[in-house]
C-alpha cells in the first residue's frame, strides 16, 4: 500500500510571508491513464475539510491563487505565497487512487 | 447550492450499532459517487467506505470491513453507514462527501459525533 508522509508537521509562519509544505508517497503517484490524483484539503479549527487543489495542480474555484499544487512522481508540494491569517489549519494530502490521506501539516501563525 | 447533511450520531455502548444518515441537496445526487471519511478526536481524516452511483460497487476500510456496511437510496438522495459491533477506536466524527472522481472529494457535510463509550 502507498503510504503518504507529510512534512513538516507543524508549520509556524509569519503573516505575508510564504509557507510550503510536502507530501511524499512511497511510490510513484502516476496513474495508467497519465493523470495523478493527489489533492489537497484544507481544514480549519472546527470547520469539515475543503478541498483546495485536485490532480496535483488545479486550483478549485474560490480558492485564492496565493495557494498552489507542484510535483510529480513520489513527491508534491502545496504552497502559500503569502500566509494570510484565514489560512491557520490543517492541511491534508490525499492520493485518490488509493483512498489515502497523509498525516497532516499543522499551519501556525 | 450544494448541501450534505449528516445525522445518526450519538453515544453508543461498545459492541454497539448505528447507521449513519447523508442527506444530499444541490446537486444530481444519482450521479455522484459518495463516501464517508472519519476523523478520530484530534487526529487526522481517515476514508471509511464509498458507493457508487446505483450502489451496485462498495467498499469499506479493512480495519472495518466485517462491520461496515454503505448503501444508497437514490430516490431520498441519501446516502448511509451502518456501522456494526462499535469499538471505543470507531469514536470519531463522520463526515460525508461527494467523490467527483479519484477521492477529489469536492463537497463535505457538517459531520456527525458518533462516541463509543460504556
Amino acid at each position: 500500500d502507498v503510504v503518504l508522509t507529510q512534512s513538516p508537521l507543524s508549520l509556524p509562519v509569519t503573516l505575508g510571508q510564504p509557507a510550503s509544505m510536502s507530501c511524499r508517497s512511497s511510490h510513484s503517484l502516476l496513474h495508467s491513464d497519465g493523470n495523478t490524483y493527489l489533492n489537497w484539503f484544507q481544514q480549519r479549527p472546527g470547520q469539515s475539510p475543503r478541498r483546495l487543489i485536485y490532480k496535483v495542480s488545479d486550483r478549485d474555484s474560490g480558492v485564492p491563487d496565493r495557494f498552489s499544487g507542484s510535483g510529480s512522481g513520489t513527491d508534491f508540494t502545496l504552497r502559500i505565497s503569502r500566509v494570510e491569517a484565514e489560512d491557520v489549519g490543517v492541511y491534508y494530502c490525499l492520493l485518490g487512487t488509493q483512498k489515502t490521506f497523509g498525516q497532516g501539516t499543522k499551519l501556525e501563525i | 447550492e450544494v448541501r450534505l447533511v449528516e445525522s445518526g450520531g450519538g453515544l453508543v455502548q461498545p459492541g454497539g450499532s448505528l447507521r449513519l444518515s447523508c442527506v444530499a441537496s444541490g446537486f444530481t445526487f444519482g450521479n455522484s459517487w459518495m463516501t464517508w471519511v472519519r476523523q478520530a478526536p484530534g487526529k487526522g481524516l481517515e476514508w471509511v467506505a464509498d458507493i457508487n452511483q446505483d450502489g451496485s460497487d462498495k467498499s469499506c476500510l479493512g480495519a472495518v470491513r466485517d462491520r461496515c456496511t454503505i448503501s444508497r437510496d437514490n430516490a431520498k438522495n441519501s446516502v448511509f453507514l451502518q456501522m456494526n459491533s462499535l469499538r471505543v477506536e470507531d469514536t470519531a466524527v463522520y463526515y460525508c462527501a461527494r467523490d467527483p472522481f479519484y477521492g477529489a472529494y469536492d463537497f463535505w457535510g457538517q459531520g456527525t459525533m458518533v462516541t463509543v463509550s460504556s
